[in-house]
C-alpha cells in the first residue's frame, strides 16, 4: 500500500459526459501528479500540482482539468468524454528520500467510456 | 517523441535465471532514473532508482547498471522468481520533483 488513495476504483460512463477523479496524497507530500495509462500510449504524464499551484503540464487535453485543494487532495476533471479517453488514471505523490525524489502511485481509477 | 526507449516488450525467463531489461534515453538533462514494477490491477511501485553519478546500484536481487556515455541503463533481476512476473517500466526525469517520462514497459513472465 503506497499511502496514496484514489476514488472511485472503477467508473463507467457515456460519451459526452463529465467525470471527476479524486486523489489523496501520502501524508505530508505536497506534490501530486496525474498520469494516464492506456494500452497504446503507455504511461503518460498529464499534470503536476505542488502545494495548490500548477507546476507542470504534460500531454493533457483541453477537455481535462485538475486542481489541488488546501488539504492537498487533488481532483482530475474529464469532460466531453470520448471513447479514446478510456484508460487507467493514476495519481502519484512525491517525497524526497536520500536525495532522490520518489513518486508513490495510487491504485488508479479505471475509466470506461461507452 | 518517445524519450525513453525500453526493450524487450516481453520477456520469458526460467525460474532461477537472470532477467535483463534495457533502456536508452536521449535527453542528457535527465538525472534521475527509477524503475517501476506494476502488477495487474495495481499502480506502479518504485523498485529501485539511480542517479547518473553512480554506475551500478544493487538492492537485493535487483541491480541497475548505468552507462552515462552510451545513455543506457538496464535492470537485472537475479535468481528470478515467479512472483517477479509483472510489467516493468524504466523511467527518467530531469530533476527532483519533476514529471517522470516512462518507457513503454516490459511484460516479464517467470516460468515456474
Amino acid at each position: 500500500d503506497s499511502g496514496v488513495t484514489q476514488t472511485p476504483k472503477h467508473l463507467i460512463t457515456a460519451t459526452g459526459q463529465r467525470v471527476t477523479l479524486r486523489c489523496s496524497p501520502r501524508s505530508g507530500d505536497l506534490s501530486v501528479y496525474w498520469y494516464q495509462q492506456s494500452l497504446d500510449q503507455g504511461l503518460q504524464f498529464l499534470i503536476q500540482y505542488y502545494n495548490g499551484e500548477e507546476r507542470a503540464k504534460g500531454n493533457i487535453l483541453e477537455r481535462f482539468s485538475a486542481q489541488q485543494f488546501p488539504d492537498l487532495h487533488s481532483e482530475l476533471n474529464l469532460s466531453s468524454l470520448e471513447l479514446g479517453d478510456s484508460a487507467l488514471y493514476f495519481c502519484a505523490s512525491s517525497v524526497v528520500e536520500a536525495g532522490l525524489d520518489t513518486q508513490y502511485f495510487g491504485p488508479g481509477t479505471r475509466l470506461t467510456v461507452l | 517523441q518517445q524519450q525513453v526507449k525500453q526493450s524487450p516488450q516481453s520477456l520469458i525467463v526460467q525460474k532461477g535465471g537472470i532477467s535483463i531489461i534495457n533502456c536508452a534515453y536521449e535527453n542528457t538533462a535527465f538525472d534521475y532514473f527509477p524503475w517501476y514494477q506494476q502488477f495487474p490491477g495495481k499502480g506502479p511501485a518504485l523498485l529501485i532508482a539511480i542517479r547518473p553519478d553512480v554506475s551500478e546500484k544493487k538492492e537485493g536481487r535487483f541491480t541497475i547498471s548505468f552507462n552515462k556515455s552510451a545513455k543506457q541503463f538496464s535492470l537485472h533481476i537475479m535468481d528470478s522468481q515467479p512472483g517477479d512476473s509483472a510489467t516493468y517500466f524504466c523511467a527518467a526525469s530531469k530533476n527532483r520533483d519533476d514529471k517522470i517520462i516512462f518507457g513503454k514497459g516490459t511484460r516479464l513472465h517467470i516460468l515456474p
